[in-house]
């Protein structure tokens, strides 16, 4: 009865750097979301994964940033060449499939590039 | 797209009074509205949910209220203790997609 999980808890790298971040949501869930959360501010859509369905990607910031989703299951959120700005707690969510059931949320990987 | 907005940012109370947090959203076709509690170090929890087709719900000392003609949603906490300390989300989902308002800090004073 495993919840969602997430790794690395944290993540210090360079600017400029690759960085994966992963997800292991919970079992059977079809749905997985990405959220970003900047120091003290609210929680920002990146993007989500339902079933066999083509990703919402309308949350990425920019180019840099992707995500795959193997197997329906395990996600990563990979970050190519990162900035200062992309500094911030990443938490990733999964839900039972249909759209009026919680969202459980993994702990977060906190990411600081220095 | 969905956009979702909360006020206050910041709520301080007295332990044993009342807070209400407000949200408002922009897309008729919301469904599914969440009030998740984040405490320091940690992921959201859901703390209570209303669907479109429900008024309000109560679970002891929360409640959450939804306007569907104005498109807004509040959740109330009575009898405020200390521990209800931390930041507060609403959401809003339409289909799957789930979009979270800025969040509220509340802190209350014993």
């Amino acid at each position: 009865g495993a919840g969602v999980s997430q790794s690395p808890s944290n993540k210090v790298t360079e600017k400029g750097k690759d960085v994966e971040l992963r997800c292991d949501p919970i079992s059977g869930h079809t749905a997985l979301y990405w959220y970003r959360q900047s120091l003290g501010q609210g929680l920002e859509f990146l993007i989500y994964f339902q079933g066999n369905s083509a990703p919402d990607k309308s949350g990425l910031p920019s180019d840099r940033f992707s995500a795959e989703r193997t197997g329906g299951s395990v996600s990563t959120l990979t970050i190519q060449r990162t900035q200062q700005e992309d500094s911030a707690v990443y938490l990733c969510a999964s839900r039972p499939d249909g759209s009026d059931t919680e969202a459980f949320f993994g702990q977060g990987t906190r990411l600081t590039v220095v | 797209g969905e956009n979702v907005e909360q006020h206050p940012s910041t709520l301080s109370v007295q332990e044993g009074d009342s807070a209400v947090i407000k949200c408002t959203y922009s897309d008729s076709a919301s469904n599914y509205f969440p009030w998740y509690k984040q405490e320091l170090g940690k992921g959201p929890q859901l703390i209570i949910d209303i669907r479109s087709n429900v008024g309000e719900k109560k679970d002891q000392r929360i409640a959450v209220t939804l306007n569907k003609t104005a498109k807004h949603f509040s959740l109330h906490i009575t009898e405020t203790q200390p521990e209800d300390s931390a930041v507060y989300f609403c959401a809003a989902s339409i289909t799957d997609k789930l979009i979270f308002g800025t969040g509220t800090r509340l802190q209350v004073f014993p």
